[in-house]
């Protein structure tokens, strides 16, 4: 199982909004709805964002948002702040039984 | 609060075995599945393996296929993963991971224990 496209990096500015593109295949994100995403400050374990695609579980703030569409799935930061900067992953479940995460995404605020 | 704690780490030689460890608390163990998510140094998360409640359905990558084996004590509320044949290529931060009741998503994280593979 391949791992899931991300770009390696994504810049914005304070109060701006970027989105982190996730893409698949038909065998993963385009065949189902259990896309999550995860951010991952250094050295620490990653935080669980977004599932369902779509969902925030409680406690995570609303500037983060999921969409999907066919094979890629995309989280958008809104009002970007500056403990915004970490690393991002995205997820899916996939027809093999399995979970394949994506290549990871740095986002800098500048 | 609910916790997940790993232990076993450590340095293992190429085809050598290690056993890590992962106690639970704070939650009902016995009713969650279970995950190993695992991080080599400066890459990315790759799912490792799950297991049901009973420990009777259990999948893994295909990477770890025949050489990992999962397992779970709901009696101690701890989750394994006996590893064998390893490789400098499993040199990793493995990390146990419980998902979202019911969803297919991961909602909380141990800290990580490191395995290191060298000769």
């Amino acid at each position: 199982q391949s791992a899931l496209t991300q770009p390696a990096s994504v810049s914005g500015s304070p109060g701006q909004s970027i989105t982190i593109s996730c893409t698949g295949t038909s065998s993963d994100i385009g065949a189902y709805k259990y896309v999550s995403w995860y951010q991952q400050h250094p050295g620490k374990a990653p935080k669980f964002m977004i599932y369902d695609v779509t969902s925030r579980p409680s406690g995570i703030s609303n500037r983060f948002s999921g969409s999907k569409s066919g094979n890629t799935a995309s989280l958008t930061i809104s009002g970007l702040q500056a403990e915004d900067e970490a690393d991002y992953y995205c997820t899916s479940f996939t027809s093999s039984d399995s979970y394949v995460f994506g290549t990871g995404t740095k986002v800098t605020v500048l | 609060e609910v916790q997940l704690v790993e232990s076993g780490g450590g340095l293992a030689r190429p085809g050598g075995s290690l056993r890590l460890s992962c106690s639970a608390s704070g939650f009902t163990f016995s009713t969650y599945w279970m995950h190993w998510v695992r991080q080599a140094p400066g890459e990315g998360l790759v799912w490792v393996s799950r297991i049901n409640t009973d420990g009777v359905y259990i999948n893994y990558a295909d990477s770890v296929k025949g050489r990992f084996t999962i397992s779970r004590d709901n009696a101690k509320n701890t989750l394994y993963l006996q590893m064998n044949g390893l490789r400098a290529e499993d040199t990793a931060l493995y990390y146990c991971v419980r998902p979202l009741h019911g969803e297919y998503a991961f909602d909380i994280w141990g800290q990580g224990t490191m395995v290191t593979v060298s000769s």
